[in-house]
């Protein structure tokens, strides 16, 4: 069974500074997907940025990329220009392609500090 | 676009009653989750249907839990009786399934459960 492990409870950041948020995923498949999500305090799940297992480069979104090394099972978000708005739990998911399931990680809280 | 549409909010009742919680899917995903979040057991994955049919409810906590799909529109999950334990916040989301692997699932607002 896939097991997804983020290893940081909690993590802080000033304001515009950088942050990186750890994932790291057990798995014998050698095609997947990643994703991050993140939920604010309004509690809505909002996806952040996604990955394809079989794509070599790091996907991007704006001030969100990823650190994702495929050998070492480690799929890590970097927030760059930290916001107050970023304040949130960061979840790592794992999906297969064999199913519709994702694996959750424990999720990591994300302080920003003004 | 309509985002996936859970009702109601909030829900604060007795032990003892019947809960039901309700979600509209977005249009055109065939894939529906029902989730349940607390502080305790983080987000666990309660149970799944791939074009109305459940696929897997092993997280399904007890008897007292039941989730039905009779349309590709609407989803229910049900607990009767419930148990103060059962609080907790439950979100359904909804995604395109293994035609699209790739994307992700799209979560509801919750609905934030009370059982005193």
């Amino acid at each position: 069974a896939q097991t997804v492990t983020q290893s940081q409870p909690e993590m802080s950041v000033q304001e515009a500074e950088t942050v990186t948020l750890s994932c790291t995923y057990d798995t014998s498949e050698s095609d997947y997907y990643l994703f991050w999500y993140k939920q604010p305090p309004s509690r809505q799940m909002i996806l952040v940025i996604r990955q394809e297992a079989y794509k070599q480069q790091n996907a991007t979104e704006n001030r969100f990329s990823v650190n994702f090394q495929k050998a070492a099972k480690s799929f890590s978000l970097k927030i760059s220009d930290s916001q107050l708005g970023d304040a949130a739990m960061y979840f790592c998911a794992y999906k297969g392609t064999s199913g519709s399931r994702l694996t959750f990680g424990e999720g990591t809280q994300l302080t920003v500090n003004p | 676009d309509a985002g996936v549409i859970q009702s109601p909010r909030h829900e604060v009742t007795e032990m003892g009653q019947e809960v039901t919680l309700r979600c509209k899917p977005i249009s055109g995903h065939n894939s529906l989750f029902w989730y349940r979040q607390t502080m305790m057991r983080g987000l666990e994955l309660l149970i799944y249907f791939n074009n109305n049919v459940p696929i897997d409810d092993s997280g399904m906590p007890e008897d007292r839990f039941s989730a039905k799909m009779p349309n590709a529109s609407f989803s229910t999950l049900k607990i009767q009786p419930s148990e103060p334990r059962d609080s907790a916040v439950y979100f359904c989301a909804s995604s395109q399934g293994r035609q699209v692997p790739n994307q992700p699932q799209h979560f509801g607002d919750g609905t934030r459960l009370s059982i005193l």
